[in-house]
């Protein structure tokens, strides 16, 4: 079955530490964002990427880094610059972004961090 | 004045009634507009797309009213599974269709 897959589920990171979140989808879609979700919050954007090896700032992209070397993998790096890092973190996927409004997002289970 | 707008709620019903939230955006130029369903501690789910006209999926209808900015999603026969929090999705055009997420409608079906 195809699906977008976040790892870990739960993940603690210690003051200063960086942190990487995995994304892998086998949707083959084009683009693929990460969103960060506090209690009692919307999603907010952090980065997308639409094509391999290219990608853009969300709202809120201090104090986090990405890569997409892989059309599948689009994994996300939670550095030490980030001082409010514990929230869920969900990973998604469309097609391709002039046609999510035909389709919508795929979204992975998500990643929870917390900061010990 | 935010771009998408949600009642947080909680709507709390009983089994069997008819609920319906509104979600208003401010962008006159949203062209794309989704319900997701958002179960505790979950990742969203889509739901369904609100088209222009209008569109129904089994006890769910979605509507878009263009004059007015907002969307609403109507659920009738409410189930204790239909408990969820309902996120509100708008995209717009102008060169970026990244979309913009309400803050959510939490609703409570209970016995």
């Amino acid at each position: 079955d195809g699906g977008i897959t976040q790892s870990p589920k739960y993940l603690f990171r210690k003051e200063g530490q960086n942190v990487t979140l995995s994304c892998e989808q086998n949707l083959n879609h084009d683009a693929m964002y990460w969103y960060r979700q506090d209690p009692g919050q919307g999603l907010r954007l952090i980065y997308y990427s639409q094509i391999v090896n290219d990608f853009q700032k969300g709202d809120i992209a201090e104090g986090y880094s990405v890569s997409r070397e892989k059309k599948e993998s689009f994994p996300l790096t939670v550095t030490s610059a980030q001082k409010n890092p514990t929230a869920f973190y969900l990973c998604a996927s469309s097609i391709e972004l002039s046609l999510l409004g035909n389709y919508g997002y795929t979204f992975g289970s998500g990643t929870r961090l917390t900061v010990v | 004045r935010k771009e998408v707008e949600q009642d947080p709620g909680p709507f709390n019903v009983p089994e069997g009634a008819t609920v319906a939230f509104n979600c208003t955006y401010s962008n006159s130029a949203s062209q794309s507009f989704f319900w997701y369903r958002q179960d505790c501690r979950k990742e969203p789910k889509l739901l369904m797309s609100v088209y222009s006209s209008g569109n129904e999926d089994g006890r769910f209808t979605a509507q878009l009213n263009r004059a007015s900015q907002y969307i609403s999603l109507l659920i009738r026969d409410s189930k204790l599974s239909d408990s969820a929090t309902y996120l509100c999705v708008v995209t717009s055009s102008g060169g970026s269709y990244i979309p913009t997420f309400g803050r959510g409608t939490s609703l409570i079906v209970h016995p």
